[in-house]
């Protein structure tokens, strides 16, 4: 099965809407990135984590590697929050990141 | 906010042709790492580099992809005879290193094969 379950894969919200996402790992995850694509494929870092959270603006993340999840949280979402969100794991000294498959965020005015 | 540039931008190869892209890394990161990502956005881990020393690579990378990090030189990933399964997105990113850290991305190589 696959090491890093995002979900939901896709997601619509309305502009000033508040939502989550969430990643569960198989692997014992010591280290978490959140990125954003955009649709031309470059990827932006949101957030590098050790256990723990993170708030950056209207973005904010958290990563328990003892329940083996995290979230990253988008309060008053705009439309250029548009775009792939995914999360990469690593697990123990095997510094080789394992990514989600994604979950699409389309926000609409 | 990546300095990690790659080249070119998009690549059209015919079956069994080469196909050859590059990174700089941005400056300082002694780590780049390879990614391939296909059109269900799945990432595969094909090689990383420290310096201009293989870390790990994957047996595909083995086989029919090569790849380098030369000193003062752009890193390069080539595949020696495109196949249609080939055509994805190839991704660059380069780290600090000295551990679990942050990767940059590149705007990647969007690689067709006819």
């Amino acid at each position: 099965g696959d090491k890093v379950k995002q979900s939901p894969s896709a997601l619509s919200l309305q502009e000033g809407t508040n939502s989550a996402l969430r990643c569960n790992f198989s692997i014992a995850a010591t280290t978490v990135q959140w990125f954003l694509q955009n649709p031309r494929g470059s990827l932006m870092n949101l957030f590098y984590l050790v256990p723990g959270t993170k708030e950056n603006g209207r973005l904010k993340s958290a990563f328990d590697s003892k329940e083996s999840y995290s979230t990253l949280h988008i309060r008053d979402a705009q439309l250029e929050d548009s775009g792939t969100y995914f999360c990469a794991a690593v697990s123990g000294g095997n510094y080789k990141p394992t990514f989600g498959k994604g979950t699409s965020l389309v926000v609409h005015p | 906010n990546s300095k990690v540039i790659q080249t070119p931008r998009y690549l059209v190869k015919g079956q069994g042709q080469k196909a050859k892209m590059r990174c700089i890394p941005e400056k300082g990161h002694p780590v780049v790492f390879w990614y391939q990502q296909n059109k269900n956005n799945e990432f595969k881990f094909l090689i990383n580099f420290q310096n201009q020393e293989v870390l790990q690579q994957i047996d595909m990378t083995e086989k029919r992809f090569s790849a380098e990090c030369p000193s003062n030189s752009p890193c390069s990933l080539e595949i020696q005879s495109s196949e249609a399964g080939d055509s994805a997105l190839y991704l660059c990113a380069s780290s600090p290193g000295g551990g679990a850290e942050t990767l940059y991305f590149g705007s990647g190589t969007r690689l067709t094969v006819l």
